[in-house]
């Protein structure tokens, strides 16, 4: 089956750094996506990773390694409103979405 | 660009009714468009996936006479949530992706969801 797995909760200090990580085993692999969602709101786009390294924008990078089925979002200088959950998607084989659980980045003072 | 409008944003309803929810791409055309239900504090359960023109293509345990899907134009999708019950009380999120190639034709915008509250 395909499985992807996110730490369900994380708790950071602002200002601070934070790394969350996602594993994947998909049927196939076509593209790594990051999503941000606030409580009550739709998931917003963060990043794509499809070749192995790191993409920075800004404050958020993400990391992938193909080889070894992981991705991580890497967060820096926290600030209050990045509280929201954070969703890795795995683009399949047959170019479907696979989601993974999220996980709900608690930042505080 | 690339903005996908949800309509109602929330809807209470009876118990036995049926609901109606529209998704409009503003600013592009959708081909595709994807319907999720979120539960709290659970992530995106893809419940179907609307091409215009076309039926629906339903996802294992989902009940296609319950919620009906129609695509009937390039930028809107429309899900009917019919004889709707309790626990359809969900909040619900449309999603469309650009045609073409690259990141772009894959990268899904999300609409910014309906809340349905059924009593």
């Amino acid at each position: 089956g395909q499985n992807i797995d996110q730490p369900t909760e994380m708790t950071a200090t602002e200002g601070a750094i934070v790394q969350i990580n996602c594993t994947y085993q998909t049927s196939g692999f076509n593209g790594l996506f990051w999503y941000q969602q606030h409580a009550g709101e739709a998931p917003t786009f963060l990043s794509y990773n499809v070749l192995d390294g790191l993409e920075e924008k800004g404050r958020f990078s993400s990391f992938l390694s193909r080889s070894k089925g992981y991705s991580y979002l890497l967060l820096k200088e926290l600030q209050m409103k990045d509280s929201a959950s954070y969703l890795c998607a795995v683009l399949d084989s047959n170019y479907q979405l696979i989601w993974g659980a999220g996980t709900k980045l608690i930042i505080k003072p | 660009g690339a903005v996908v409008s949800q309509h109602p944003s929330w809807v209470i309803c009876k118990s036995g009714t049926s609901v109606k929810i529209e998704c409009r791409s503003l600013d592009f055309q959708a081909t595709t468009m994807f319907w999720y239900r979120q539960f709290p504090k659970q992530s995106l359960m893809l419940m179907a996936t609307s091409n215009e023109g076309s039926k629906a293509t339903y996802e294992q345990g989902v009940e296609k006479d319950k919620f009906l899907i129609n695509h009937a134009s390039l930028t809107l999708s429309t899900l009917t949530v019919t004889s709707a019950h309790p626990e359809d009380s969900s909040f619900y999120i449309c999603s469309a992706n650009i045609p073409g190639t690259g990141r772009g034709s894959y990268e899904q915008y999300f609409g910014p969801g309906t809340r349905l509250t059924v009593t």
